[in-house]
Parts: C-alpha cells; structure tokens; sequence
C-alpha cells in the first residue's frame, strides 16, 4: 500500500520569501507522483507531476519539484512567492503498475503568504 | 475546451434526506473517479468508472453511498439517507486513459445538518 505525509500542516511565509513544503511517501512499488493546489473556493488543479525522467519537474505558477528515490520524497519549491500562492497544497502518489490512476493524498499544507 | 464540471456546488440538508451529485467529465475521458474529503481529513478515493463499468469501488464508505454513470458519459453520486460524517466535498475527476493525468472539478460541498 501507498501512503503521503505531509510534514507540515501550516507554513506561514512572507512575500517574496521562498518556500519549501515538504512531501515524503511510502510505497512497496514504483509511483507516479503529484502536487494539486486548491485555492480559495476553488477546485483541484494540478500543479506538476512526476511519471519518469529527470528528477526535476517544473510546473505552473514557478512552482518545481524534486524527486529523491532515495529520499522517497518529492518536495515543492518556489523561489519567490506571491499573496496569489495562498492556497492549500497536496500531495499525492498513485502507483504505476496495472495502468491505474488512484491517488493516494496527503493531508495537505495550508501556505499563508503575508504582505 | 470544457473542464470537469459538478453540480451542486453547494448543498445544505438535513440528516436522513437524500442528496444527488452530479457530475461532467471531460469530454472523450473514458475514466471518471469521485473522491472526498471530510473535515479536516485526506482527500480519499471513493470509485472509479471505465465508461460506464465500476472499476473499482472499495472506497465506498457503506451502502448509503451510490454511484452511476449510464451511458457511460455523466455520473451521479447520491447519498440516501444522508448522515452527519456524510458533510463534506465531493470531488469528481476525470482522465482520457488509464495512466493519464486525472483532471479535478471545483468540487460539491455538502453540509448535513
């Protein structure tokens, strides 16, 4: 089985800062690997994804991420963040072999950009 | 080109009463899955639809909890009798293939009260 853990609840971060929420999995198979972000009173949107080569993944919004196997963790960077970035952040896995796309969640990361 | 869309977005009712969610995937995607998150959870998967076939329903709460997709186009996702933990967003999804990037709609926020 698949499990995500999001190691922080809550990150509150200055503008212009940057920031670091952090993701680790668990799987006993290879996955696929995810970041969703929800914006106020809005729905899921997919924020990058990670199926295969390099480790570095640029999404939308100047948002990256970085798988480490090793790690088995998939972070979400971004250099400098905007009031916009307030949002709540998930992490997901679905595993790869069987062609299926069931995602496993984490619990989520609240980031709370501040002026 | 249209994203996946969910009606209600919002939904009020009293417990032991009957809610029906719908759901449009994207059109031409064949996999369509619901999913929620209840207060201050995961989001968890509920079922997943090829066409108009279950693929799989293990995460199904309990039989209160039912699911449809005829024609194998719109899905419905009805909650009879609703119950109090039932309060919460319903999130459908949908992807063209298996292995494919699954695409979310906003979401159906049900509150029981």
């Amino acid at each position: 089985a698949q499990s995500v853990t999001q190691l922080d609840s809550q990150v509150p971060v200055f503008e212009e800062a940057p920031v670091e929420l952090r993701c680790n999995y668990s799987s006993s198979v290879s996955v696929y690997l995810f970041w969703y972000v929800q914006y106020p009173n809005q729905g899921l949107q997919l924020l990058l994804k990670y199926l295969s080569g390099s480790t570095l993944v640029k999404g939308i919004n100047g948002f990256e991420a970085e798988f480490n196997k090793s790690q088995t963790s998939f972070h979400l960077r971004k250099p400098s963040v905007h009031i916009s970035d307030t949002a709540e952040y998930f992490c997901a896995v679905s595993k790869i072999s069987g062609g299926y796309n069931k995602l496993i969640f984490g619990a989520g990361t609240r980031l709370a950009v501040h002026p | 080109e249209a994203g996946v869309t969910q009606f209600p977005s919002h939904s009020v009712i009293e417990k032991g009463q009957t809610v029906t969610l719908r759901c449009d995937p994207i059109s031409g995607h064949d996999n369509l899955y619901w999913y929620r998150r209840v207060m201050g959870k995961e989001i968890k998967f509920l079922l997943h639809f090829v066409k108009e076939s279950k693929q799989d329903e293990s995460g199904m709460p309990n039989n209160r909890f039912l699911a449809e997709r005829t024609g194998g186009t719109y899905s419905t996702l009805k909650v009879q009798p609703a119950e109090l933990e039932d309060s919460g967003v319903y999130f459908c999804a949908s992807s063209q293939d298996q292995g494919n990037t699954i695409y979310f709609g906003e979401g159906s926020w049900l509150t029981v009260v």
